[in-house]
This record gives structure tokens, sequence and C-alpha cells, in this order.
């Protein structure tokens, strides 16, 4: 069975600082995708950054990057230079290429401080 | 572009009763995916939806149904409502061009059964 684990339940830091928050996976597969998804009070889920498992290269968006090492099978994302906005639920996810489902993780609250 | 879109915002029902949940998907995504967001539990997969057919469901009984139109909307059933089915129920879709692929969800549709 495929399962994702977040082991941070909550995170609180300063506005501007960087924070890491951690997934790990377990999964026979080789192809598949991972994602980060934020959500915030008004519930809506939003992608944050996507990693292809066969690319080698971490992905980045802005300030969001990730440090996937697959042999690890391990999935963490960097958040530079926080900001009050960011403050939401944190989701990882992962999908067997061709099975149209995501398995996620039980999510990682992350509060900005002023 | 409109996003995803979920009506109602909130449901409130009887142990017993029945609940409809809808979901209209972006313009051009012809697939629509179900999740029941549990407290405490994470995500769950509920349902796929692509081009009018069930193509896969998770482990839930066979009261929770839906069907999909010919203009892709979606509606999640729910029958003989059981009060562990309170729940934020969260509909997605998806496009499948390798540059953006990734799932838009909704706002969700809180139901509460009581």
């Amino acid at each position: 069975a495929q399962t994702v684990t977040q082991s941070q339940p909550e995170m609180s830091v300063q506005e501007a600082e960087t924070v890491t928050l951690s997934c790990t996976y377990d999964t026979s597969e080789n192809n598949y995708y991972l994602f980060w998804y934020k959500q915030p009070p008004s519930r809506q889920m939003i992608l944050v950054i996507r990693q292809e498992a066969y690319k080698q290269q971490n992905a980045t968006e802005n300030r969001f990057s990730v440090n996937f090492q697959k042999a690890a099978k391990s999935f963490s994302l960097k958040i530079s230079d926080s900001q009050l906005g960011d403050t939401a639920m944190y989701f990882c996810a992962f999908e067997v290429i061709g099975n149209y489902q995501l398995i996620w993780g039980a999510g990682t609250k992350l509060i900005i401080k002023p | 572009e409109a996003g995803v879109t979920q009506s109602p915002t909130h449901l409130i029902k009887t142990r017993g009763q029945q609940a409809t949940l809808r979901c209209s998907p972006i313009s051009g995504h012809t697939s629509v995916y179900w999740y029941q967001q549990a407290l405490g539990l994470g995500l769950q997969f509920l349902l796929w939806y692509d081009e009018g057919e069930e193509r896969n469901r998770g482990n839930f009984p066979p009261r929770f149904s839906g069907r999909q139109f010919p203009n892709y909307s979606s509606e999640l059933n729910v029958n003989a409502l059981e009060l562990e089915d309170s729940a934020l129920y969260l509909c997605a879709s998806s496009r499948w061009d390798a540059e953006n692929y990734g799932y838009t969800f909704g706002s969700g549709t809180r139901l509460t059964v009581v």
C-alpha cells in the first residue's frame, strides 16, 4: 500500500524566515508525481509545487522549492522569506502515473507570525 | 477562467437522509474527482469520473455514488447518511498536458449530519 507521512502536525515561524516542511512516502512504483498543496481557511486546495519522479532536478516556484530524494523517498518543501499569507495547512500528496488518484499526508499546519 | 465551483457551500442533513453535492469543472476539463476530508483523517479519494463514466472509486460503501453529465459537471450522492459522513467534500478537475499537469480544486461543500 502507498502511504504519505507528514511528521510535523504544526509549525510556526517568524515572518521573513525560512521554513522546511517534511514529507516521506512509501511506494514500490517507479513512475509517479509528488505534490505540495496549500489549504488556507478559505478551504480551497491550492497547488504549490509539483515534482515528476523521473526528473532529478528539484522543482522551484518563486519562494517555494523542494528537496526530492528519490532513494530515501523524501519530498520536503522549503518556503523562503515566509509571508503572513503563507499561513495555511500544507499537504503532501503522491500519485502513481496513470492511477489518477492522489494519496495524501495528514497535513502540517503552518503559522507565520508577524 | 472560472475555477472549479461547488454547491452548496454548507449542507446540514439528518441521519438517514440523502445528500446531493454538485461540482462544475474548469471549462475544457473532462475529468472530475471527489475527495472526502474528514476532521483528523486527511483526504480520502472517493470517485473519478471522465467522459461521463465512473473510472475508479475509493474504499467507500456503495451508498456513496454519483454521476457526470454531458457538460462534465458532476453530482455526488450520499444515501442513508451516517454521523461519520460529516466532512468537507472537495471536487477537483484536471488537465493533462505535461507542462501544467495537476488538479484544480473547488472550495468544497461542508456536510454536517446531525
